[in-house]
Order: C-alpha cells, then structure tokens, then sequence
C-alpha cells in the first residue's frame, strides 16, 4: 500500500460547480497537510495548510482532515475554468527530519 | 511568484553528461529540498539541506549530489546521465527545518536526456 493516494482523474466540472479531491493515507503519524496546486509548466503553488484535525477555510477553498479515517478533502466552491491544474495533497509528521509525502494529484478541468 | 528561483529553465542533453541546476531560495528561508516529478512517479523527494548542512536524504541516486552554498543557494549535480533521468526537478525552501513549516517551490527545470 502506498503511503498516500490520491485518484488521478482526471476530473471533468462545469463551471459554477462544487468540486471535491480526496487522499487517503497510511501513516499514522502525519500530523499536517497540504494542498497544492500545480499549473501545466509550474511549479507546485501551496493553497492550503492544516494541522491535525478539522476544517480550514479560505475562501473558495475548504481543507478538511479527518484523522480517524486517515482521510483529507480539499472542496472547492464555485468552480472556475482558472482552476483548471493538477492538485496535488501532501503530508509530513512531526518527529525528526521527515520529508513532505505528495499524492500523484488530480487532474481537474473546470469547462466554462 | 513563490520567491524560489530556479536555472535554467530547461536542460536539453545526452546519456553519459553531466549537468547542474541551481536553485535560489525565498529571502529568508534556510532549508532547501530537492524533487522530481516524472509522469509515473509523481513528486519524488531527494535531498534536504538547512543552513549549508545535508539534513535527510530520499530515494537520491548515487549519480546525483546536492549541496548549499553559505548564501544559501543550493545545487543539485546530476551525473552519467540515463533516459529515464529525463523529468522536472523541483527546488522547494521553508524558513526553518521544522515539519511544521510549509514548503514553495519553484517552477524547475525540465530536464530533457536524448
């Protein structure tokens, strides 16, 4: 099993939609989470940050992580065609020098 | 803009050569981590380095070594180079070596092996 997946996509939303991403993970021990997002030629760009437990929210977006079913969401509301990148989830633990673990991400394609 | 520079933009070489990308962290930012990004691998963590100081190490090849200059700048060398080394390196920079420091990256270097 792989530390963390995440679905590939790709995923395919009109405009104006709700769009949900998933990751799942194995490790017990990851204590934060991020999103990012990743433009065709860029670089991986940080969206969201969270620690532990809960929801964070930031505007369009919605980070969730729920720790008991090694499970975060990323939700995006009122989806536009500018959305349209790969989104990619990753996670570090706290002890020691531990690097990000990333998800492959998903491929989204926000259709106007 | 994240505030992470990275050189050249793309890289274009053949099997057996040596190249260097190089990479500029944020103002103010201390670590410096390494990754590549293949089509079937995803973001592959290589090497971390703070303050001029190799801190933890990923799946790096022995081909490939990284180091931080006292200005913080950071190259990676890659070596005897292979087909399959053909993908996007990343540079990301945090302010400190603690987990609990976000990572933005720049928008790396393509790497193209013929």
């Amino acid at each position: 099993q792989k530390e963390v997946e995440q679905d590939p996509g790709p995923l395919s939303v009109p405009e104006g939609a709700i769009v949900s991403l998933n990751c799942t993970y194995s490790n017990s021990a990851f204590q934060y989470f991020m999103w990012y997002r990743q433009y065709s030629r860029k670089g991986p760009e940080l969206l969201m940050y969270t620690y532990s437990s809960g929801n964070k929210e930031d505007g369009r977006f919605t980070a969730q992580v729920d720790k008991s079913s090694k499970y975060i969401s990323l939700f995006i509301r009122d989806s536009q065609p500018s959305d349209s990148a790969t989104y990619l989830c990753a996670m570090s633990s706290p002890s020691g020098n531990t690097p990000l673990v990333f998800g492959k991400g998903t491929r989204l394609s926000v259709i106007a | 803009d994240s505030g992470v520079t990275q050189t050249p933009k793309h890289l274009i070489t053949a099997t057996g050569q040596r190249v260097t990308l190089r990479c500029s962290p944020r103002s103010g930012d201390l670590s410096v981590y390494w990754y590549q990004q293949s089509l079937d691998q995803g973001l592959q963590f290589l090497i971390q380095y703070y303050n001029g100081e190799e801190r933890a190490k990923g799946n790096i090849l022995e081909r490939f070594s990284a180091q931080q200059f006292p200005d913080l700048h950071s190259e990676l060398n890659l070596s005897s180079l292979e087909l399959g080394d053909s993908a996007l390196y990343f540079c990301a920079s945090s302010a400190t070596v603690l987990a609990d420091q976000p990572q933005h990256f720049g928008d790396g270097t393509r790497l193209s092996i013929l």
